[in-house]
């Protein structure tokens, strides 16, 4: 089974705060990902990494920024929150190029008030 | 990004099997056919994928037609536990892989 940890599972907070959604993965998978998904929606990918120090922005244009300063972390973050941010938060990892599975973690559920 | 069509919703009974269609006539030679499902209130899962021939693993089966534009993945006993939303995606395994999910086949088993 896969490794994968978001933090915190539930947040909710006031517009205007700055907020970081923790995801961590024991697996040493170079690949992540941070996908977003409001309720009874699609997910939209909207963040990726190949690897330490490479982020790229996904399908879907997001006013969050990513990092990726360590293998297993990848951490989100939203500089100001606003009632717009309201959504479920997914993360997910995947290995080598002969591993062609992503793991999910749990996710977050944000709500912005 | 090739497209995929799914059925919005489909319903079967615990312990019968269940076969979850999608089309894919735009799909490229490159592309995989993979299934993710994702239960309520938890991520998504992977399930199964293929390429060009049929597979089986422990979860489900993965049907592929010939020319490759429709699948169909196949669970053999659904059990109340399989009821969940099942995404039918087509990706590349090399590079970013950037899954592009639809709205799924949202399944519902009967007790």
């Amino acid at each position: 089974e896969a490794d994968i940890y978001q933090t915190p599972r539930y947040l909710v907070i006031g517009t205007g705060k700055k907020i970081t959604l923790e995801c961590s993965q024991t697996m040493g998978h170079d690949k992540m990902y941070w996908y977003q998904q409001d309720p009874g929606m699609e997910l939209h990918l909207i963040h990726y990494s190949y690897g330490v120090n490479s982020t790229e922005k996904g399908d879907l244009s997001s006013e969050s920024t990513v990092s990726r300063i360590r293998t297993e972390h990848f951490p989100l973050t939203l500089e100001s929150a606003r009632p717009s941010h309201t959504s479920q938060y997914l993360c997910a990892s995947r290995g080598g190029t002969g591993d062609s599975k992503q793991y999910f973690g749990p996710g977050t559920r944000l709500t912005v008030t | 990004d090739a497209k995929t069509t799914q059925p919005n919703s489909m319903e079967s009974n615990e312990e019968e099997p269940v076969h979850l269609p999608c089309n894919h006539s735009t799909i490229s030679g490159t592309d995989y056919i993979h299934w993710y499902r994702q239960l309520p209130s938890q991520g998504p899962e992977y399930v199964i994928h293929g390429l060009t021939s049929n597979v089986n693993n422990r979860m489900a089966s993965l049907a592929i037609a010939e020319d490759r534009k429709s699948s169909t993945l196949i669970l053999h006993r659904a059990t109340l536990r399989d009821a969940a939303v099942y995404y039918c995606i087509l990706s590349i395994i090399q590079g970013a892989q950037k899954l592009v999910f639809g709205q799924g086949t949202r399944l519902t088993i009967n007790p």
